[in-house]
């Protein structure tokens, strides 16, 4: 079965400073991989997504995430954080052409001036 | 992308009514989707429409609760029946576009129920 982890409920950055928002994922088959994020009371936006090619994905905003195979894991970076990238951010797994997608249980990230 | 608005926006509804939520797309897709988000929750999906066939649910979500209807490539309804306050959430759609299938997400719809 296929599964995705955010193992941090919350981060805090202070801006300017870089961020990391970890995921760790678990499928069968070939992982297709998505970053989505959401403002308050909004729909969810979607980044980023690592489908195959290359590990270093670029993403809109600035972001950006690495793919490891051997680590599973996806994190989500950005060299220099903004007090409005504070939103809830969502990883997401889909495991090759099943189109089920599972979602992380969210990070929330506040970008604090 | 995809554009795909949905109403109402919100909405606050009694205990035992029904609410229907629309969900339309700006060009024709083949799947839709509808998700669950509770309060602090992540995204729970609870089935997929493709159109002119039954809608398939998730382990959790059965028809009789949670009814859509596929009736064209741009549009669909999800409605949640015989409402209770469990029932609070945001209810989001999604269809599937690109070569690489990625998902795009409607606004949602905040769901409180009393």
């Amino acid at each position: 079965a296929q599964s995705v982890a955010q193992p941090e409920d919350q981060v805090n950055v202070a801006e300017g400073n870089p961020l990391t928002v970890k995921c760790t994922y678990s499928v069968s088959g070939n992982p297709y991989l998505f970053w989505y994020v959401q403002y308050p009371n909004r729909g969810l936006q979607f980044l980023l997504k690592y489908i195959t090619g290359d590990n270093l994905v670029k993403g809109s905003y600035g972001f950006e995430a690495e793919f490891n195979k051997s680590q599973t894991s996806f994190h989500l970076k950005k060299p220099s954080a903004l007090v409005s990238d504070s939103a809830l951010y969502f990883c997401a797994v889909r495991d090759g052409g099943y189109n089920k997608l599972i979602f992380g249980a969210g990070t929330r990230l506040a970008v604090h001036p | 992308s995809a554009v795909i608005s949905q109403k109402p926006s919100r909405d606050i509804c009694q205990r035992g009514t029904s609410l229907t939520i629309q969900c339309q797309v700006d060009s024709q897709v083949t799947m839709m989707f509808w998700y669950r988000q509770q309060p602090g929750q992540s995204l729970t999906l609870i089935a997929t429409a493709n159109q002119g066939s039954e809608a398939t649910y998730e382990s959790g979500f059965v028809i009789d609760k949670f009814p859509i209807s596929r009736p064209n490539l741009t549009f669909s309804t999800l409605t949640v029946s015989n409402m209770s306050p469990e029932d609070s959430s945001i209810y989001l759609c999604s269809v599937e576009r690109g070569f690489d299938n990625e998902q795009f997400f409607g606004p949602g719809t905040r769901l409180t129920v009393l």
